[in-house]
């Protein structure tokens, strides 16, 4: 158990609709990041937030956004869902902001199935 | 642009062999390598890191090489159990880059009794 947290694990929806992944870090850490694992890709970073402010974008759409709360636990807002979104969404989080020398610590994922 | 690659995306070891897995990468600004393992249905989970100061480090029976000059690293298992088989992802990052570690695409390790 890493000790971050995600939910839902499993979620079906339909093309177009709306869907928001939550992610609670590990006790004390300030940074969250989101991942994407597609079936033919390997994980894609998306955005990470370091104490309520975006810190770093990767290959995150438009058409989906994130957020950390004062509480430190993050949500990632997926809208307008087209079928490639279906993957898995990796959520990760780290004690400090910088990478360097430090370890990143992932959830179980949340399963999106867009049908 | 596929910074990090992972050009095997499967292996198959005998148990008790050593397993070697492979990572490539093209940023020479990148100075912190990871390897992550991920059984299925759940998070990748950290292995074993080493800073680009280095050129080895090694936790039991886990060893990471890296070879700066050809911008390669490798993970050595040995010996290699049944409980290896995993997917293996390799990542890489910068300090003064974005601060977003750069997976590769995976490779799925297959320990055969």
């Amino acid at each position: 158990d890493s000790g971050v947290t995600q939910t839902p694990k499993h979620l079906i929806t339909a093309t177009g609709q709306r869907v928001t992944l939550r992610c609670s870090p590990r006790s004390g850490d300030l940074s969250v990041y989101w991942y994407q694992q597609s079936l033919d890709q390997g994980l894609q970073f998306l955005i990470q937030y370091y104490n309520g402010e975006e810190r770093a974008k990767g290959n995150i759409l438009e058409r989906f956004s994130a957020q950390q709360f004062p509480d430190l636990h993050s949500e990632l807002n997926l809208s307008s869902l087209e079928l490639g979104d279906s993957a898995l969404y990796f959520c990760a989080s780290s004690s400090r902001a910088s990478l360097s020398g430090n370890t990143i610590y992932f959830g179980e994922g949340s399963w999106l199935t867009v049908v | 642009d596929q910074q990090v690659k992972q050009n095997s995306p499967s292996l198959s070891v005998q148990e008790g062999r050593i397993s070697i897995l492979n990572c490539d990468y093209t940023n020479s600004m990148f100075d912190y390598f990871l390897w992550y393992k991920k059984y299925p249905a759940e998070g990748p989970t950290f292995l074993i890191s080493i800073s680009s100061i280095k050129d080895k480090n090694e936790d039991g029976r886990f060893t990471v090489f890296l070879n700066k000059s050809a911008k390669h690293l490798s993970l050595h298992i040995v010996p290699s159990q049944p409980g290896d088989s995993a997917v293996y992802f390799c990542a890489a990052n910068w300090v003064q880059g974005a601060q977003k570690l750069v997976f590769g695409q995976g490779t799925r390790l297959t320990i055969n009794p």
